[in-house]
């Protein structure tokens, strides 16, 4: 069974500051690494797929690195706003073929606090 | 379309009835993935079609779980005798054939509530 984890569970950001949480992940037989922003009712979003040691991706105030020799992934949200306010789920593929089921760790609740 | 649509958005069904729900992925896309989430947003994988071939269905229940996909039809995730343990949102998540080493988003469905009384 994998083991995916994210810390913290929960966390409150003032409007304006920048935050950063955790994925874990198994190290070996790493495929890919997948982010996930939701919102309860929504379809939960891709923001990045990752799947090279030392990745790092962008999208607008949003990024994230990857160390695969560890197993753990950094998500970054730069001068967070109202609208980040979400779940931010990470997903670990085990498969090289690239539409592998995916196992997800529990989230990270992020509110923002105006 | 544009998004996976999934039906209904809530359904309530009394134990041992029947349940089924209904995926349209993307129009293009080869696979289809069903995720359960019943607590702290954990979201466990079921099964996933390959066009109307079942691809994996590691996660799948051994009874009462049952999936199709076929052609010109939305795919269709069906619980026989519902019990109350089987109350989760049901996702469902398609993708395009993967391109050489790209690996490939799952874009997500906003999901079909069950609730087993």
């Amino acid at each position: 069974i994998l083991n995916v984890e994210q810390s913290p569970q929960s966390l409150h950001v003032q409007e304006g500051d920048s935050t950063n949480f955790t994925c874990s992940f198994p190290s070996s037989n790493f495929y890919a690494l997948h982010w996930y922003r939701w919102e309860t009712a929504k379809s939960p979003e891709a923001l990045f797929v990752m799947t090279l040691n030392g990745d790092e991706k962008k999208k607008g105030r949003i990024s994230a690195t990857l160390n695969t020799k560890e197993g753990y992934s950094y998500l970054y949200i730069k001068g967070s706003q109202p609208e980040d306010s979400a779940t931010y789920l990470c997903a670990f593929g085990d498969s090289n073929f690239g539409n592998e089921k995916l196992t997800f760790g529990t989230g990270t609740r992020l509110t923002i606090i105006p | 379309g544009e998004e996976v649509a999934q039906t209904p958005k809530h359904l309530v069904r009394g134990e041992g009835q029947k349940a089924k729900l209904y995926c349209a992925p993307i129009k293009g896309h080869s696979y289809v993935f069903w995720y359960q989430q019943v607590l702290k947003n954990e979201f466990k994988f079921l099964i996933s079609f390959q066009n109307e071939n079942v691809f994996d269905e590691t996660g799948m229940p051994k009874e009462r779980f049952s999936a199709k996909c076929l052609p010109n039809s939305p795919c269709s995730l069906e619980i026989q005798a519902t019990k109350l343990e089987d109350s989760a949102v049901y996702f469902c998540a398609s993708s395009p054939r993967p391109t050489g080493n790209n690996y490939n988003e799952q874009f997500f469905g906003p999901g079909t509530r069950l609730t087993v009384l």
